[in-house]
């Protein structure tokens, strides 16, 4: 059973600062990655995918990957307010329902 | 261009009665989800709908549910004699269908069965 596991939070970080997302997941053949972020009463907006290991900037995110250890983070740089939402983690494997994974979401709260 | 759409936005039904939901993906994509929320909680995975192949219907909760893609685009959610505890948000996203390839989610349609 493939697994992705976030820390369901919330997540409190002060505005300005650093909001770091983590996100593990089993299955070892996984071959891309994706943040959506998810407004509370709205649906998942993509922000970012990653596909090879290392960082991957744009903007104020960066996604960052190990395949390794098989961990994808998210830094969120200059926080601001309305980036308070919940932040959820997707893994795919070979496509197709059965090799995506959507994890629970971390519930990001950034204090003005 | 035009990202996912969906209706209704919301519905409000009978408990025992059946509803519709309705979801255009976006043009050029292959691949078509649906998946259930429930307040608070993580994304239900439905049913998929890849090109002409055989739908993965391995999420669907009961034999009251059922879906259909109509010339691989335009695709209904059915929810026969509804319960209450169908009342959630029914979202639709849609791909290109390859790995690499995210999903592009629609507003969804907030179900209420009273």
């Amino acid at each position: 059973q493939k697994e992705v596991e976030q820390n369901s939070g919330p997540l409190s970080v002060p505005e300005g600062a650093i909001a770091s997302l983590n996100c593990t997941y089993s299955d070892r053949v996984s071959q891309s990655f994706f943040w959506y972020r998810q407004y509370s009463g709205k649906s998942p907006e993509l922000i970012m995918s990653i596909y090879s290991n290392g960082d991957k900037e744009d903007g104020r995110f960066t996604a960052q990957l190990n395949k390794a250890s098989q961990y994808v983070s998210l830094l969120i740089r200059d926080s601001q307010p309305s980036d308070s939402a919940t932040y959820l983690c997707a893994v795919n494997s070979w496509g197709g329902a059965d090799g995506l994974t959507f994890g629970k979401g971390t519930h990001l709260i950034i204090q003005p | 261009g035009a990202g996912v759409s969906q209706s209704p936005s919301n519905k409000v039904t009978e408990k025992g009665k059946d509803v519709e939901l309705r979801c255009d993906p976006i043009s050029g994509h292959t691949a078509l989800y649906w998946y259930r929320q429930s307040l608070g909680q993580g994304l239900e995975f439905l049913i998929y709908f890849q090109g002409n192949s055989a739908p993965d219907k391995s999420g669907l909760p009961s034999d009251r549910f059922s879906a259909e893609r109509t010339g691989g685009s335009v695709s209904t959610l059915t929810i026969q004699r509804t319960q209450q505890e169908d009342s959630a948000v029914y979202l639709c996203a849609s791909s290109l269908g390859d790995y690499n390839s995210p999903l592009h989610f629609g507003n969804g349609t907030r179900l209420t069965v009273t």
